[in-house]
């Protein structure tokens, strides 16, 4: 099946900083969509972005489906933006839409 | 609109008890997953509905998970009995039709701890 991987595992940074998530998958996709599980664990959803970019407010993502990858962008990051980001992507082949999520960033944001 | 409702937020069980869990998906959603989150991993799918009928159930425990979605609405997820690696976060999603080029949404989910 897909493998999904992203990258880093952990990330910390001081408020104010941008960072850069990245998620690779091993084949084609038409469903490509990024989460924030806060410490809550709520699965907010960030972007639906099988292809193309997207932009809201401090965060952006691109998704380049040829070359088989996807950029979570956070500017000017706050303490609220800690958590878990996830990828997760769905197949052509599956039309039962069933997503496979990738291991996750761990984002700490210091004040 | 109103997101996918879930409850209960938060169940404490023992062992071998079992429990249930409730999901409402958003209105006009004909798709409703159900996945299983364990600590410090991604969610993985548990069981698939179109509708009232099951479209993949293939990673569902079935000697002791149970599933249902009378009437193509809302859903109940079930253990029993719970063991001790049940112990996760439940998360119920809906989208539109269940193709793959659809986005999901998801619920608050339900945090299960077995005792």
């Amino acid at each position: 099946g897909i493998q999904v991987e992203q990258s880093p595992p952990d990330l910390i940074l001081q408020e104010g900083a941008n960072s850069t998530l990245r998620c690779n998958f091993s084949d084609s996709v038409n469903n490509l969509q990024w989460f924030h599980q806060n410490p809550w664990g709520q699965l907010i959803n960030l972007f639906y972005i099988p292809s193309g970019t997207k932009q809201n407010g401090r965060l952006s993502a691109t998704t380049v489906a040829t070359e088989r990858y996807s950029l979570l962008y956070i500017s000017s990051s706050q303490t609220t933006d800690s958590g878990v980001y996830f990828c997760a992507v769905a197949t052509f082949y599956n039309q039962g839409g069933k997503l496979i999520f990738g291991q996750g960033t761990e984002l700490s944001v210091k004040p | 609109e109103a997101g996918v409702a879930q409850s209960p937020r938060y169940k404490i069980i023992e062992k071998r008890q079992s429990v249930a869990f409730w999901c409402n998906p958003i209105s006009g959603h004909a798709t409703l997953y159900w996945y299983q989150q364990i600590l410090g991993q991604g969610p993985k799918l548990l069981i698939q509905f179109q509708n009232n009928g099951v479209v993949d159930d293939s990673q569902l425990p079935k000697d002791r998970f149970s599933a249902e979605r009378l009437k193509g609405v809302d859903s109940t997820l079930k253990i029993q009995p719970a063991k001790l690696e049940d112990s996760a976060v439940y998360l119920c999603a809906s989208s539109l039709s269940g193709r793959s080029n659809q986005p999901q949404h998801f619920g608050d989910g339900t945090r299960l701890s077995i005792l």
